[in-house]
């Protein structure tokens, strides 16, 4: 399986400001990789595919970027609604694989 | 509006068997793709397994082979995940998602289930 190493495991930042959640992946993924948010209490919800498409009704301050094994995902203009559990998933090989979660909070 | 809301989850024995439900609206069920995945109190997320659109074929994460079985009704809109000799590993809440049409990420998550396996 492919191992998705993300960090950092939690952050904390103020209110307008932009913060970089990372994942790597333990081999190629081709962009055949998706971040997903999970509020508190929620279930998780798509944010971005093929590393850097931003899916339907996804705000614009959020965007993905990277390739081969190293990815990215960042928030511009922190709002408190983004408090939650951000996940890396990989669908490049099978069976699909997560990241452990990077939890954000508000400073 | 796209829907899906889990059924089934609770307090179960260790060794019992369970079956958790998946009902779906606002979307033709029997188009897609879908999946079971779970997250343990506290932990990420972890893939469980898929069933083809039209019932026909089942894949598994390696981990869950043998004691999971997905399985779907779409006269009935619905999605299944039977689980069987059940162990405290599997407490945890149990996700029914949709896969997206052309890219294999889910795009549609039900709430959840919670399963709690105790003596």
């Amino acid at each position: 399986d492919i191992q998705m190493t993300q960090s950092p495991a939690s952050l904390s930042a103020s209110l307008g400001e932009t913060v970089t959640i990372e994942c790597r992946a333990s081999e190629d993924i081709y962009n055949g990789l998706a971040w997903y948010q999970q509020k508190p209490g929620k279930s998780p919800q798509l944010l971005i595919y093929n590393a850097n498409s931003l899916h339907t009704g996804v705000p614009s301050r959020f965007s993905g970027s990277g390739s081969g094994t190293q990815y990215s995902l960042k928030i511009n203009s922190l709002q408190s609604e983004d408090v939650a559990s951000y996940f890396c998933q990989q669908y490049y090989d099978y069976p699909p694989t997560f990241g452990s979660g990077t939890k954000l909070e508000i400073k | 509006e796209v829907k899906l809301v889990e059924s089934g989850g609770g307090l179960v024995l260790p060794g019992a068997s369970l079956k958790l439900s998946c009902i779906v609206s606002g979307f033709t069920f029997s188009d897609y793709w879908m999946r079971w995945v779970r997250q343990a109190p506290g932990k990420g997320l972890e893939f469980i397994g898929e069933i083809k659109p039209d019932g026909s074929k089942t894949n598994y994460a390696p981990s869950m082979k043998g004691r999971f079985t997905i399985s779907r009704d779409n006269a009935k809109n619905t999605l299944y995940l039977q689980m069987s000799s059940v162990r405290s590993e599997d407490t945890a809440t149990y996700y029914c998602a949709r896969l997206g049409g052309i890219i294999d990420v889910m795009d549609a998550w039900g709430q959840g289930a919670s399963v709690t396996v105790s003596s």
